[in-house]
């Protein structure tokens, strides 16, 4: 695709459940990062790929927070036993020279705890 | 994690005005300086990537400096317009020995431009 495609667009989800949500970068971007926004909330950090590198993991907020990705391809970020605190935008975005070059942003999936 | 200060936090200024902000980070480990607009209901959009020190960069009405050696950059707007209001975010890319450490995003300064 043309640009970063996340889905689903909207999760709601009951406490304790696991979600999945999943990230699409640019083809050929070989970096890729996944942030969160809390209401009211900055950016905040999560994970970072570059390539074929170790991911960047210092921001996941607990254990129950992972992330995978694959060469270069699709990422998806993972949260087991969700909590009402997970409620949050999570954003993905992808460049293609690690920190040289700019990075492009998904439209974010809007993940809901009741 | 990186601290990254972006100064003011908001800002009001009367359209037709000029304004500016500070980011600030740490000057070791530096590989980059970003900087991206973000408007209400949409996904953050890159203004400039910064490398060298003394870089200066300029996309219209907007400009940014980049000070590597004392670790902060400028972002500058002239003549404001309403469609400028935006929350304007900076973020370093940093590499240390352990590892990259990404893009790391300042808290913002929220803009808003007064008719």
């Amino acid at each position: 695709g043309a640009g970063v495609s996340q889905s689903p667009s909207n999760k709601v989800t009951e406490k304790g459940k696991d979600v999945e949500l999943r990230c699409d970068p640019i083809s050929g971007h070989t970096a890729l990062y996944w942030y969160r926004q809390r209401l009211g909330q900055g950016l905040e950090f999560l994970i970072y790929f570059q390539g074929n590198s170790a991911p960047d993991k210092s921001g996941l907020p607990s254990d129950r927070f992972s992330a995978e990705r694959t060469g270069e391809s699709v990422s998806t970020l993972t949260i087991q036993r969700t909590q009402q605190e997970d409620s949050a935008v999570y954003l993905c975005a992808s460049s293609n020279r690690q920190g040289y070059t700019e990075a492009f942003f998904g439209q974010g999936t809007r993940l809901t705890v009741v | 994690i990186l601290n990254v200060e972006q100064s003011p936090q908001s800002l009001h200024v009367q359209e037709g005005d000029s304004t500016n902000f500070t980011c600030s980070f740490p000057s070791s480990n530096f590989y980059a300086l970003h900087w991206y607009r973000w408007e209400t209901a949409k996904s953050p959009e890159a203004l400039f990537v910064m490398t060298l020190n003394g870089d200066e960069k300029k996309k219209g009405r907007i400009s940014a400096t980049l000070n590597t050696k004392e670790g902060y950059s400028y972002l500058y707007i002239k003549g404001s317009q309403p469609e400028d209001s935006a929350t304007y975010l900076c973020a370093p890319f940093m590499y240390s020995g352990g590892g990259a450490d990404g893009l790391t995003f300042g808290k913002g300064t929220h803009l808003i431009i007064q008719p």
